[in-house]
């Protein structure tokens, strides 16, 4: 199976701040990766599909960048509805595997 | 607007069995891969498994964890997608999320899960 590793597995940051979390493959996926948001109670949300493309209706201050084993999700300026555990998935391989979350909270 | 209700969750013994359903609206179902997805009670997300659309034959695929215990199905007439757990284990306790997966025919293949449902949620308790 292949491993997808976050990082941080927490982060304390502050409205407007500039995010960037981490996710890093065990082996090449070439982009075959999305990132997902969740809040308490609540189903994921994806932001991200194939590595860097923007989902529908999503706000741009989010952005993926990465391929091959390294990827990133970026909040360009935290805002209060951003709070939440984000979650990337890799789909190159089966079976699929999520990173084990990264939870930003409020600083 | 895309939707998907999950139901069928609840409470059960270990070594019991349990059907879940999930319920779609607003696309063709008939023409996308369906996932489940599961999350333990504070824990990460866990992929369960995937069903592929009529043009690949209804095949599936399931994580070790509940391979031969758990199957996928589904129903096109009815939009639904179903997972029947089998000699469920305390650690199969979790909420249960279905989620689309949509297929491209020109590419043949998905990219990801991108609408999932509200979930349901199952104990497995004594």
């Amino acid at each position: 199976d292949i491993q997808m590793t976050q990082s941080p597995s927490s982060l304390s940051a502050s409205v407007g701040d500039r995010v960037t979390i981490t996710c890093r493959a065990s082996q090449g996926i070439r982009n075959d990766l999305g990132w997902y948001q969740q809040k308490p109670g609540k189903a994921p949300k994806r932001l991200i599909y194939a590595a860097s493309s923007l989902q529908s209706g999503v706000p741009s201050r989010f952005s993926g960048s990465g391929s091959g084993t390294e990827f990133t999700l970026t909040i360009s300026s935290l805002q209060p509805e951003d709070f939440a555990t984000y979650y990337c998935l890799q789909y190159a391989i089966y079976p699929r595997t999520f990173g084990q979350g990264t939870k930003v909270e409020i600083k | 607007e895309v939707q998907l209700v999950e139901s069928g969750g609840g409470l059960v013994q270990p070594g019991g069995s349990l059907r879940l359903s999930c319920a779609t609206s607003g696309f063709t179902f008939s023409d996308d891969y369906m996932d489940w997805v599961r999350q333990a009670p504070g824990k990460g997300l866990e992929w369960v498994g995937r069903s592929r659309n009529k043009a690949n034959s209804y095949t599936t695929e399931y994580a070790a964890s509940v391979k031969g215990r758990f199957t996928i199905s589904r129903d096109d007439s009815k939009n639904s997608l179903y997972l029947q757990m089998n000699s469920l284990k305390t650690e199969d306790t979790a909420v249960y999320y279905c989620a689309r997966a949509p297929y491209s025919t020109s590419s043949g293949r998905t990219y990801g899960m991108d609408v999932w449902g509200q979930g349901t949620t199952v104990t497995v308790s004594s």
